[in-house]
């Protein structure tokens, strides 16, 4: 069974631009989060999908949107871009919103100049 | 409010016994995760605890005491490639679910 995928690996932008990133769930798997991880805050809660709902949202500002699709892919964007948001976008997918396991995918690593 | 606590850094002899702590407090505790985490690699999982009690698996236990919002990650018969982060999560039932990571703790196997 193949596992997280995201895409790109890689992204470099340039600050006020904005940025896709895509993440396709385990086969099967419902729920979607997303996760920003810095050295200095560590791994943050974006938010979560479930069947296509956003179930969740960490506290992050308005900037950062995402959805989920039919096919339970997902995601985010993140508009006007900042030098802080450079930093690695992890998704990670589990079977239902009452699953306690999550499967990580390798992450898209940002950065903004 | 929620916070997770764990050291930043643990350095270890190959062969030897580690234990990583996590102290946290939430409004809603609903299970304790373990993650460890390789550099520039993705968090895999490692274990689940929802009750009090040690659960076992392999090399790796876990402990959680929710009295005293306490886990630990112990890590037996330490290997060089058990050098990774490993990262204590709570999810939290008042927000429906979500998961609260800490900061991580860098380990260091030492031969």
């Amino acid at each position: 069974k193949a596992g997280v995928t995201q895409t790109p690996r890689y992204l470099i932008k340039t600050r006020g631009q904005q940025v896709t990133l895509s993440c396709s769930p385990i086969s099967g798997h419902r729920s979607v989060s997303w996760y920003q991880q810095t050295p200095g805050q560590g791994l943050q809660f974006l938010f979560e999908y479930f069947s296509e709902t956003q179930r969740n949202k960490g506290n992050f500002p308005g900037r950062f949107s995402g959805r989920q699709f039919s096919n339970s892919r997902s995601e985010m964007n993140v508009s006007t871009l900042e030098l802080g948001d450079s930093a690695l976008y992890l998704c990670a997918s589990s079977l239902s919103d009452s699953t306690y396991e999550q499967y990580f995918g390798p992450g898209t690593r940002l950065t903004v100049t | 409010g929620q916070n997770i606590d764990q050291p930043t850094e643990m350095t270890a002899t190959e062969g030897a016994i580690v234990q990583i702590n996590c102290t946290y407090q939430t409004s809603g505790f609903n299970g304790l995760f373990w993650y460890q985490q390789h550099a520039g690699e993705a968090p895999t999982f490692l274990s689940y605890n929802v009750l009090d009690g040690l659960e076992e698996k392999g090399r790796f236990s876990s402990f959680l005491s929710r009295s005293k919002g306490y886990s630990y990650l112990l890590l037996k018969e330490l290997q060089m490639k058990d050098s990774a982060s490993y990262l204590c999560a709570v999810r939290d039932l008042d927000s429906s679910y979500k998961l609260i990571f800490g900061s991580g703790t860098r380990l260091l196997v030492r031969p």
